[in-house]
């Protein structure tokens, strides 16, 4: 069964940095996109980024655009978003799903950035 | 790209049926058939429901059904039941490779 097993969420103070990874299983990794969507507490859902099968074409927010950089490892089914220059604003659980149709989700990993 | 517009609550009664609107524009979801709903339950992955305006995944009910008329797009759940209480989010394509979701909508059931 598909599974995508997300990690690496803390606390962070702003300004500093964290990677974020999502472990796939159950399917055929190479063959989607991905994204990852964020949810603050108590919020709704926000569209973070998403990376083409191949990791050859990469869409950003405004809201993160120049500060995360998202990537793939399709030989350790891995997808990664790199989080730099990180602001009190950025504290979510983060969640990378599968494209097209965002149909499988991971569990989400929290960050917490503050002082 | 702002949110899609979402009521924050709806409610209905056991076996009674709910709608909840989604409210975009031509440039999400009035622009695309890619429009789809997932449903929340707290502290939990969302799980999508419906997506393409109208179709539903495998293992979801058939009570869980989705339209869209212009920029508002709607999901019904019919023959509400306890296990439906939950959130709701709606998404779309927002064209050049960019998404959006819904304010969100938690129903009750009563």
């Amino acid at each position: 069964q598909v599974q995508l097993v997300e990690s690496g969420g803390g606390v962070v103070q702003p300004g500093r940095s964290l990677r974020l990874s999502c472990a796939a299983s159950g399917f055929t990794f190479s063959n989607f996109d991905m994204h990852w969507v964020r949810q603050a507490p108590g919020k709704g859902l926000e569209w973070v980024t998403l990376i083409s099968y191949d990791g050859t074409n990469k869409y950003y927010a405004d809201s993160v655009k120049g500060r995360f950089t998202i990537s793939r490892d399709n030989s350790k089914n891995t997808l990664y978003l790199q989080m730099n220059s990180l602001r009190v604003e950025d504290t979510a659980v983060y969640f990378c799903a599968r494209s097209p149709q965002f149909d499988y989700w991971g569990q989400g990993t929290q960050v917490i950035v503050s002082s | 790209q702002s949110a899609l517009t979402q009521p924050p609550s709806a409610s209905g009664s056991p076996g009674q049926s709910v709608t909840i609107s989604c409210t975009g524009t031509t440039s999400d979801v009035g622009g695309y058939i890619y429009v789809s709903w997932y449903q929340q339950h707290p502290g939990k992955a969302p799980k999508l429901m419906i997506y393409e305006v109208t179709k539903r995944p495998s293992g979801v009910p058939d009570r869980f059904s989705g339209s869209k008329s212009g920029n508002t797009a709607s999901l019904t759940v019919s023959g509400l039941q306890a296990e439906d209480e939950a959130d709701y989010y709606c998404g779309s394509y927002a064209g050049s490779n960019n998404y959006v979701f819904g304010t969100g909508t938690k129903v009750t059931v009563l």
